[in-house]
């Protein structure tokens, strides 16, 4: 089986940085990726991490540890348009992407 | 850039209607799939396709069916409309599993 956790929710000051984090437990693990989706919107691909450490992707970075079965996303300099959820999602046996339940970002001024 | 589109933004149905959800990609992917999206529930994968005439199930397969007869076309179909079936719907393919490219979803109303 597999289960994804991140948090429900995360609000944060405009300029400001954020980490949204995710935990999985999967039966094999190919990587972590990132999705962003803003309201009555499709989800994009944001990043995706296949080895341990940190991508960097402009303001957005993601990071992995395979041995802590953990990983998160950085928003660096926040902007009011980064309002939107954030799925982390992994490959799980012969389920080519499962995604967690989504953080919805909130950002205020 | 990658195009995926659905047949229709807005569907409404009413119980045991059968219901077409059409998808096409434009850039020649080999993967495609079907999630539904619940409010607190995320994304979950109900069936996916690495070739035509291929199909795989995925988490939550119960009352739909899928048809791959093209490899740019991946229809979702639900053969006997239910209430608990009101949802949006998300088609979206690959090259890659990891990277997928999503349509605009189809939010479909059973009544």
């Amino acid at each position: 089986g597999q289960s994804l956790e991140q948090p429900s929710e995360v609000t944060a000051v405009e300029g400001a940085i954020v980490q949204i984090n995710c935990t999985y437990q999967t039966s094999g693990f190919y990587g972590l990726s990132w999705y962003q989706q803003h309201d009555g919107g499709a989800p994009t691909f944001l990043s995706y991490n296949g080895l341990d450490g940190l991508e960097e992707t402009g303001r957005f970075s993601s990071f992995l540890s395979r041995s802590d079965s953990y990983g998160y996303l950085l928003l660096q300099e926040l902007q009011m348009k980064d309002s939107a959820s954030y799925f982390c999602a992994v490959p799980s046996g012969n389920t080519p992407l499962v995604f967690g339940k989504g953080t919805r970002l909130s950002v205020i001024a | 850039d990658v195009k995926v589109t659905q047949s229709s933004r807005y569907l409404v149905k009413r119980t045991g209607e059968k219901v077409f959800l059409e998808c096409v990609q434009d850039m020649d992917h080999e993967n495609m799939f079907w999630y539904r999206q619940d409010p607190g529930l995320g994304l979950r994968l109900i069936y996916f396709s690495y070739d035509v005439k291929m199909k795989e199930k995925g988490d939550i397969p119960e009352g739909y069916s899928v048809s791959r007869e093209k490899k740019e076309r991946f229809s979702l179909i639900l053969e006997s409309a239910s209430t608990n079936q009101t949802s949006m719907y998300l088609c979206a393919s690959s090259k890659q599993g990891y990277e997928q490219y999503f349509g605009p979803g189809t939010r479909l109303t059973v009544t």
